[in-house]
């Protein structure tokens, strides 16, 4: 069956860099973009950005800009979502998530990462 | 960006009674297609969120009919005929028409 399968939980130091992965199975992987949203702890959800494993095209939110990177390996179906310069208020749950047919939504979603920065 | 605001963010609710959830945009979500893209999700406690409907009023696979989704141009509605247990959890809508996509902040539905 379709599946997002996320690595597991991290803690990282503020300024570090971290890295989740995303791992597909059950479909086409180049077929349907990747997106990845966060959830701060008791807070709502925020569109991070967007992959195309097709052809490797990104969108990012601004916000993110020049810190957050996203790739995909199409022989192993995994997409990455890296972001560096962590700072305490990253802090959150990261989920991978894909796009729906009309790639107007996303229909199937990862388990969720836990990413702590905390010194 | 486009600012998405929900009404009510709390939603007490007894079993078996109707719900509805509003969902204003700042600006038209009519993609030059003609489209309109906007969907609903639920996200129950301590699980990721789900698709239930998306496009404005198509249900997404496995989404019970109690729930439908009506709307046009900016103003969305999300309506639950008749709530049960397990439909406690927090809504959000979210529109897909342009980059970056946007959520709004959350209602969360519970039993009275």
């Amino acid at each position: 069956q379709l599946q997002l399968v996320q690595s597991g939980a991290e803690v990282k130091k503020p300024g570090a860099s971290v890295k989740v992965s995303c791992k597909a199975s059950g479909y086409t992987f180049t077929t349907y973009g990747i997106n990845w949203v966060r959830q701060a702890p008791g807070q709502g959800l925020e569109w991070m950005g967007w992959i195309s494993p097709y052809n490797g095209n990104t969108k990012y939110a601004q916000n993110l800009q020049g810190r957050v990177t996203m790739t995909t390996d199409t022989s192993t179906n995994t997409a990455y979502m890296e972001l560096r310069s962590l700072r305490s208020d990253d802090t959150a749950l990261y989920y991978c998530a894909r796009d729906c047919d009309s790639g107007d939504s996303l229909d199937y979603w990862g388990q969720g990462t836990l990413v702590t920065v905390s010194s | 960006d486009i600012v998405m605001t929900q009404t009510p963010l709390s939603s007490p609710v007894t079993l078996g009674q109707p719900a509805s959830i509003s969902c204003r945009s700042s600006q038209s979500l009519v993609h030059s297609d003609g489209n309109t893209y906007l969907s609903w999700l639920q996200q129950r406690p301590g699980q990721p969120p789900r698709l239930l409907v998306y496009r404005v009023s198509d249900r997404f696979s496995g989404v019970p009919d109690r729930f439908s989704g009506s709307g046009a141009g900016t103003d969305f509605t999300l309506k639950i005929t008749r709530v049960e247990a397990g439909d406690v959890g927090v809504y959000y809508c979210m529109q897909g028409t342009q980059f970056p996509f946007t959520f709004g902040q959350g209602t969360k539905l519970e039993i009275k």
